[in-house]
């Protein structure tokens, strides 16, 4: 089983909130990313992480940034939230280490609905 | 065109019944093929890599035909709890931005 946690599972805020989404993994994984899927969409990369103080934009672009303090955390954070940003934020995990690094292991996701 | 393309369904099958899915993808470079699984409202799992010369684990059959540029997957004697969206992902570079999620087949077996 993976040990990567996302919190909170559900989250419904008013528009022009700031929310964090927490994502946290005790395997010691080297790499981290934050995905966004809408319903019967394919997962599109917003972030990535390939170490401690190491973080890039993906593909999507998104308003949220991220931060790598500490290799087990990986906070996004979006400052002004707008219903746009009503998706699942799914946040994943790979070890580098182990010559693939297309294992990602996710977390069970973040459902944000923006009001 | 989409980078990876996948024939949405939903596939409806009997138990026991064998089926088979197709992935197309466009960059001929693309270097590394998975499937992985994901149930409704959950997070994808890996189901298995796919491999030059194809592989199998249990009653799952992954294929890759580099000519045609897709990649199958067949599953035969299907349980219920086979039901699930696949998606097929494909890696084209070593960067996390080349790692391409398909959006997924959806199947679901039934009693």
């Amino acid at each position: 089983e993976a040990d990567i946690y996302q919190t909170p599972r559900y989250l419904v805020i008013g528009t022009g909130k700031k929310i964090t989404l927490e994502c946290s993994q005790t395997m010691g994984h080297d790499k981290m990313y934050w995905y966004q899927q809408d319903p019967g969409m394919e997962l599109h990369l917003i972030h990535y992480s390939y170490g401690v103080n190491s973080t890039e934009k993906g593909d999507l672009s998104s308003e949220s940034t991220v931060s790598r303090i500490r290799t087990e955390h990986f906070p996004l954070t979006l400052e002004s939230a707008r219903p746009s940003h009503t998706s699942q934020y799914l946040c994943a995990s790979s070890d580098s280490r182990t010559g693939g690094g297309e294992k990602l292991f996710f977390g069970s996701g973040t459902q944000l609905s923006v009001l | 065109r989409k980078e990876v393309e996948q024939d949405p369904g939903p596939f409806n099958v009997p138990e026991g019944a064998t089926v088979a899915f197709n992935c197309t993808y466009s960059n001929s470079a693309s270097q590394s093929f998975f499937w992985y699984r994901q149930d409704c409202r959950k997070e994808p799992k890996l189901l298995m890599s796919v491999y030059s010369s194809g592989n199998e684990d249990g009653r799952f059959t992954a294929q890759l035909n580099r000519a045609s540029q897709y990649i199958s997957l067949l599953i035969r004697d299907s349980k219920l709890s086979d039901s699930a969206t696949y998606l097929c992902v494909v890696k084209s570079g070593g960067s996390a931005r080349q790692l391409t999620f398909g959006s997924g087949t959806q199947l679901t077996v039934l009693p």
